[in-house]
């Protein structure tokens, strides 16, 4: 719960403006994640790392950029190529990458385009 | 990739009475099921999984069954109660590593 941080809670971006959104976690979790959710949807899959230094494209990785470069840390900019960024952003861990492994979500990001 | 299909999208019960979610999904697969609450504005937390060598597990108020042949998995909630209203979803990771995918959502309304 506590050991994953998302910051900041809430976030305004005027267009054309690029935004990074961080994600920090203390449980020593090699794998990382970030999902997107709209109003009244379920979660998709922007990006994913497995390991630090790699992350591969979810589904709908258009207009997102991530970087790992230490274990704790992925965070996720949001570039003017992203259309409709308004939405809610979560971050998660799991301690490994391999299917069945829990995973943790942060408290999110709440992004609004002005 | 994995497609995940949760009904009904929401749900009233009255208090005391028994809810269940239903999702499909496709990737013949996907070996792990997890079931996530999600409260207004919070973050979506584990409440139940399963795993394909089992059929049902069970935690005190809380069920989920699995499917395998008709690749289908259900939550069942008995004795509800006010705090159970939240949105539930359903995930599937599909064949590779630990990416998983989500279905629609239950919104769960139950009233006292």
């Amino acid at each position: 719960d506590g050991g994953i941080t998302q910051s900041p809670k809430y976030l305004f971006r005027k267009e054309g403006q690029n935004v990074t959104l961080s994600c920090e976690q203390n449980l020593n979790h090699d794998a990382m994640y970030w999902y997107r959710q709209d109003p009244g949807q379920g979660l998709r899959l922007i990006y994913y790392s497995q390991i630090v230094n790699d992350f591969q494209k979810g589904d709908i990785a258009e207009g997102y950029s991530v970087s790992r470069e230490k274990k704790e840390s992925f965070p996720l900019t949001v570039t003017s190529a992203q259309k409709n960024p308004t939405a809610f952003y979560l971050c998660a861990s799991s301690r490994y990458s391999g299917r069945g492994d829990e995973q943790f979500f942060g408290p999110g990001t709440r992004l609004t385009v002005l | 990739g994995e497609n995940v299909e949760q009904h009904p999208s929401t749900l009233s019960v009255q208090e005391g009475d028994s809810a269940v979610i239903k999702c499909t999904y496709s990737d013949s697969a996907s070996n792990y099921f997890p079931w996530y609450k999600q409260e207004l504005g919070k973050r979506p937390q584990l409440i139940i999984d399963i795993r394909s060598n089992v059929g049902e597990k069970k935690d005190q108020r809380i069920a989920v069954t699995l499917n395998k042949t008709a690749k289908h998995f259900s939550l069942h909630i008995t004795e509800t109660q006010p705090e159970d209203s939240a949105v539930y979803f359903c995930a599937a990771p599909g064949a590779a590593g630990n990416k998983l995918t989500f279905g629609g959502g239950t919104r769960v309304l139950v009233k006292p």
